[in-house]
């Protein structure tokens, strides 16, 4: 059975700390995202990363980091949690594409993020 | 850019009625197509996917690919009140996949 575990389901930060959401997969995938959802704008790709210590900017990067070490453990940190960061945050995880088709993303249970 | 363009409704169905979800994209290199369903403050769970042109059926879904057209549809038979959900469309043009906004389906019982 396909397994994605995010570190928190419901997270309460104030403004200006360093948050740290981890997401670990027990698929061997090489693939990892990380997805912030919004009311009425969908999900957005924050980062990704096709192998350990690999990263690539998303869609919004702008005010988080990433990191992986291991294949199984990808983590998004927000620097100086702000307001605007209030959101809630999905990993997902895939298999690389092969012969022209992609594999479908496998998403964890999401962090619920509030910050004051 | 990689649009995927859905009807955020809210879509009505009776029980027991066919929902028709509906998802159009612009990227015409796109190979696979996925359907997830997502329930109010869950995280989106796969139902389909597809990669050629037709029909793909999996119990009460079918999926619809038209790459001449740029769309892809999911059909419910048989509509259950437990079918209330946000329907998320994505297209997969490389490894990452761009989502629709989704289409917030209501089965009336």
């Amino acid at each position: 059975d396909v397994k994605v575990t995010q570190s928190s389901r419901y997270l309460v930060k104030r403004t200006g700390e360093k948050v740290f959401l981890e997401c670990v997969q027990d698929m061997d995938h090489e693939n990892m995202f990380w997805y912030r959802q919004d009311p009425g704008l969908g999900l957005r790709l924050i980062y990704f990363s096709y192998d350990v210590k690999m990263k690539e900017k998303g869609d919004i990067p702008e005010g988080y980091s990433v990191s992986r070490e291991k294949k199984e453990r990808f983590s998004l940190i927000l620097e100086s949690a702000s307001t605007n960061q209030t959101s809630m945050y999905l990993c997902a995880s895939s298999s690389p594409r092969l012969a022209g088709f992609s594999y479908e993303q496998y998403f964890g249970p999401g962090t619920r993020l509030t910050v004051t | 850019q990689k649009e995927v363009e859905q009807n955020s409704g809210p879509l009505s169905v009776p029980e027991g009625a066919i929902a028709s979800l509906n998802c159009t994209y612009s990227d015409r290199g796109s190979q696979s197509f996925f359907w997830y369903r997502q329930y109010s403050g869950k995280s989106p769970e796969l139902i389909m996917f597809i990669y050629s042109n037709g029909d793909k059926e999996d119990g009460r879904f079918t999926a619809q690919l038209n790459k001449a057209s740029q769309y892809v549809s999911l059909l419910i038979r048989d509509s259950q009140p437990s079918d209330s959900a946000t329907y998320l469309c994505a297209i997969a043009p490389a490894n990452n996949l761009f989502f629709g906004t989704g289409t917030r389906l209501t089965v009336i019982p």
